[in-house]
């Protein structure tokens, strides 16, 4: 089963505008994080916000927010005021907790596209 | 300036060659891990390696080998190429020694063309 499912293989927004880019979860363990990465045509994996399963609040970073709800398994990336430079893939993926490995688990990504 | 070093950054093989892809941080990261990712799709985890002297296999690891060569550089080898590997490939480290536990620092990738 997908860990990390990203359902919207490609968005369009006007510029300006919010848009919510979606990312469901799998996991039994308690303790994990959630990440989220832009990668622009450039390829690099740009670092955006972080939400762990127990932070009490919603991430935020600037534009960014993460809309997590743990009891459906959801953490949506919110950007706000959207700006042409947003436009690259942008991969959801989970860090499960406990000992030993640490590595990401990453969703299949959305294009996003914004249009001016 | 800090952070994952790849190279090469470009390859081109013909089916059966091998070659090793380089990594190195200079973080002080315990753990380093492979990735490729092929068009469209997101990051497939090859190999990782949680500390020093350790490495253990991903999602992906058939026809790939690995080498922590010590806390810095972790080496991922190709030993015969198929153009099924064609793809980009990402190195990645996280941890260091300090209070961060969750940053993890990516390479900015080579880019492998099996033919």
């Amino acid at each position: 089963a997908q860990k990390i499912t990203q359902t919207q293989p490609g968005m369009f927004v006007q510029e300006k505008e919010a848009v919510t880019l979606d990312c469901t979860y799998d996991t039994s363990d308690p303790s994990y994080g959630l990440f989220w990465y832009k990668q622009p045509s450039s390829g690099e994996m740009i670092f955006l916000i972080y939400q762990g399963s127990y932070d009490q609040q919603n991430a935020t970073e600037g534009r960014y927010s993460l809309n997590f709800q743990k009891a459906r398994k959801s953490a949506n990336l919110v950007i706000s005021a959207s700006q042409l430079g947003d436009s690259a893939m942008y991969f959801c993926a989970m860090r499960e907790g406990g000992t030993g490995r640490r590595a990401l688990t990453f969703g299949s990504g959305t294009r996003l596209q914004v249009q001016p | 300036n800090a952070g994952v070093t790849q190279t090469p950054k470009f390859q081109v093989l013909k089916t059966g060659q091998s070659m090793t892809l380089q990594c190195a941080q200079d973080m002080n990261h315990n753990s380093m891990y492979w990735y490729r990712q092929d068009p469209g799709m997101g990051l497939r985890l090859i190999y990782y390696s949680a500390s020093e002297g350790t490495t253990d296999k991903g999602e992906v690891p058939n026809g790939y080998n690995v080498s922590r060569l010590n806390k810095r550089e972790f080496s991922l080898r190709l030993e015969s190429a198929a153009p099924s590997q064609t793809s980009v490939y990402f190195c990645a480290s996280s941890e260091g020694p300090g209070p961060t536990v969750y940053g993890y620092t990516f390479g900015s990738g080579t880019r492998l063309t099996v033919v």
